[in-house]
């Protein structure tokens, strides 16, 4: 059955590097039409749309936020990585990891990790 | 970029008809995707291009999308359907996920 995990610290400073590693199973990568995304959702707030890898190593990111993710996959671990610059207070969040399923223009996110929650503090 | 629309709660007594709104300009033309997420829990796809369900989401659960505006129906409310809802796109314009501020159903 297809999980994913994410795996990361706790805790990161102000102006830190945060990354990220999401560890799946149950499906792969190199397949065609495969894609993983990562989602975040601060306490009491709303699901963002972060960044998306895709089989073929197509990468797409949240406008806001472009200049400070970059989203990468070791293929032969089956996993993708995230990684944000610059943290900043605001960035605590749970975040996830979800594969994305349809075609790229209709796509929606079947399978979720349990999530990861990042504080930002000194 | 693509706002979707959401209203913040939505009370509905158990076994009354729910309805969740989530609007967007023109979300007709695009596949409407659905969450539910409990407290301290992950997000679960409820409805997918519109109105499809996934296996074990239950047939009270379904969907509707035209014009402005896309809609999750969830008839013979449950307790258990208490939760927080969002509704997703892909925004193929500018090639981004895009989230509903989320509903807050609440089971009176």
């Amino acid at each position: 059955q297809v999980t994913l995990k994410e795996s990361g610290p706790a805790l990161v400073k102000p102006t830190q590097t945060l990354t990220l590693t999401c560890t799946f199973s149950g499906f792969s990568l190199s397949t065609s039409g495969m894609r993983v995304s990562w989602i975040r959702q601060p306490p009491g707030k709303a699901l963002e749309w972060l960044a998306r890898i895709d089989w073929d190593d197509d990468k797409f990111y949240s406008t806001s936020l472009k200049t400070r993710l970059t989203i990468s996959k070791d293929t032969s671990k089956n996993q993708v990585v995230l990684t944000m610059t610059n943290m900043d207070p605001v960035d605590t969040a749970t975040y996830y990891c979800a594969r994305m399923s349809g075609s790229g223009d209709r796509g929606y996110f079947d399978y979720w990790g349990q999530g990861t929650l990042v504080t930002v503090s000194s | 970029s693509y706002v979707l629309t959401q209203p913040p709660s939505v009370s509905v007594a158990p076994g009354k008809t729910a309805r969740i709104t989530c609007g967007g300009n023109n979300i007709g033309s695009k596949s409407v995707h659905w969450y539910q997420q409990k407290p301290g829990q992950a997000p679960v796809l409820v409805i997918y291009y519109d109105s499809d369900r996934p296996s074990g989401i239950p047939e009270r659960f379904s969907g509707s999308n035209s014009g402005n505006t896309a809609t999750l129906t969830i008839s013979r409310v449950e307790a258990g359907d208490e939760a927080d809802y969002y509704c997703q796109v892909w925004d193929s314009s500018s090639d981004r996920g895009v989230f509903g501020g989320g509903t807050k159903l609440t089971v009176l």
